[in-house]
């Protein structure tokens, strides 16, 4: 079983307001990922992170931004949230090399109202 | 550039197989995973198979790889109602997504009591 906790599972916020998504993992995992997934639909990797102080755009181009200042935590930042960030974000992270598996946590469901 | 293709949904009767097929564009993958995601929830990684492999059985999931085809499906035998859930092909790209797992955009399978 997968030790890779995201938070908060589900948050509604206003518009224009700031929130961050927190994730951890507890794996000692140096790749980390944050994909974006609306209902029903495909994945799109947003971030992701082959260390501490690596940050990389993915393949679909996000207003959010990452930091990852310790191993074991990758969180995501929306400065100023719009109803098109309504989504799904799913945290994961992985071993640095090829092959090894990447671990999913439970998901943020985020509603910008 | 690398491409993953699934279809979008499947329906089958409780008792039955089940069959999701997968086809994928880059030559150079080295693994391909099959991922469930249940409703509400990330996604748990069922089953993987090296490249090197033609077939993988664990329990109730067979999974089929043809290389020369790109062809990749994952058999659930004694399909049950809780299977129904999308089920995510993927494999690990080497081209321009670094690395990254490149997602299918999910067969969605419905079991009927």
């Amino acid at each position: 079983e997968a030790d890779i906790y995201q938070t908060p599972r589900y948050l509604v916020i206003g518009t224009g307001k700031k929130i961050t998504l927190e994730c951890s993992q507890t794996m000692g995992h140096d790749k980390m990922y944050w994909y974006q997934q609306d209902p029903g639909m495909e994945l799109h990797l947003i971030h992701y992170s082959y260390g501490v102080n690596s940050t990389e755009k993915g393949d679909l181009s996000s207003e959010s931004t990452v930091s990852r200042i310790r191993t074991e935590h990758f969180p995501l930042t929306l400065e100023s949230a719009r109803p098109s960030h309504t989504s799904q974000y799913l945290c994961a992270s992985s071993e640095l090399y090829s092959g090894n598996t990447i671990y999913f946590g439970e998901g943020s469901w985020l509603t910008v109202v | 550039g690398e491409d993953v293709e699934q279809s979008l949904f499947l329906s089958v009767r409780e008792g039955d197989s089940s069959v999701i097929n997968c086809t994928y564009t880059d030559s150079s993958s080295t693994y391909l995973y099959w991922y469930k995601q249940e409703p509400g929830a990330g996604l748990q990684l069922l089953t993987y198979i090296f490249s090197n492999m033609d077939m993988k059985q664990d329990q109730r999931l067979t999974v089929l790889l043809n290389k020369k085809d790109k062809h990749l499906s994952l058999r659930i035998a004694d399909t049950q109602t809780g299977d129904s859930a999308i089920y995510f092909c993927a494999e690990r790209g080497y081209g321009g997504s670094q690395g990254n797992l490149i997602f299918g955009k999910g067969t969605k399978l419905s079991v009927k009591p």
